[in-house]
């Protein structure tokens, strides 16, 4: 089957650095995305590895391991407006089809 | 650009009624997902389209469900009849034709079913 593993809740304060982990488990693999969804509005892209190593876009990085099936996302100079449902995709082997997992809430402290 | 648009926003109806959810792909945009998302399944994915032929329908529940794809600017997802547990929001998401280009979601559509 597939599957993807990240925590269902982080919190974190406000200018603080914070760390979402995603293992996954699929059949096929092209690439790993994140996308974050605020309440009430629709998930929106961050940042996609389709390759080991780190990607960095403004404040959020994101790093992808293929060998151990791993990958996290970074939030750094974390701000209130960061909070948020923070979800790890793996696009399958065609490149299209997406399977997300269950989404990790951040919460933003002042 | 508009983005991805959807119609209706919201949706609430009776058990057994017939419901069309309508999505307009971004212009350009070669392949078309149609999404649910419930708290306890969370983001699934029902069906995809890639130059309007449907490609993996695996996701969709039922034979209740099924998804047109009549031009490359337009796709329906319907459900007849609908049942209580359909309650969720439905997003429609489109994506240039390159496997490693973003996919742009609409805002949803909240469908309940009472």
């Amino acid at each position: 089957g597939q599957s993807l593993e990240q925590p269902s809740e982080v919190t974190a304060v406000e200018g603080a650095i914070v760390q979402i982990n995603c293992t996954y488990q699929t059949s096929g693999f092209y690439g790993l995305s994140w996308y974050q969804q605020h309440d009430g509005g629709a998930p929106t892209f961050l940042s996609y590895n389709a390759l080991d190593g780190l990607e960095e876009t403004g404040r959020f990085s994101s790093f992808l391991s293929r060998s151990d099936s791993y990958g996290y996302l970074l939030l750094q100079e974390l701000q209130m407006k960061d909070s948020a449902s923070y979800f790890c995709a793996v696009r399958d082997t065609g490149g299209f089809k997406t399977i997300f997992g269950a989404g990790t809430r951040l919460f933003v402290k002042a | 650009d508009a983005g991805v648009i959807q119609s209706p926003r919201h949706e609430v109806t009776e058990m057994g009624q017939e419901v069309t959810l309508r999505c307009k792909p971004i212009s350009g945009h070669n392949s078309l997902f149609w999404y649910r998302q419930t708290m306890m399944r969370g983001l699934e994915l029902l069906i995809y389209f890639n130059n309007n032929v449907p490609i993996d329908d695996s996701g969709m529940p039922e034979d209740r469900f099924s998804a047109k794809m009549p031009n490359a600017s337009f796709s329906t997802l319907k459900i007849q009849p609908s049942e209580p547990r359909d309650s969720a929001v439905y997003f429609c998401a489109s994506q240039r034709g390159d496997p490693t280009d973003t996919q742009y979601f609409g805002p949803g559509t909240r469908l309940t079913v009472l």
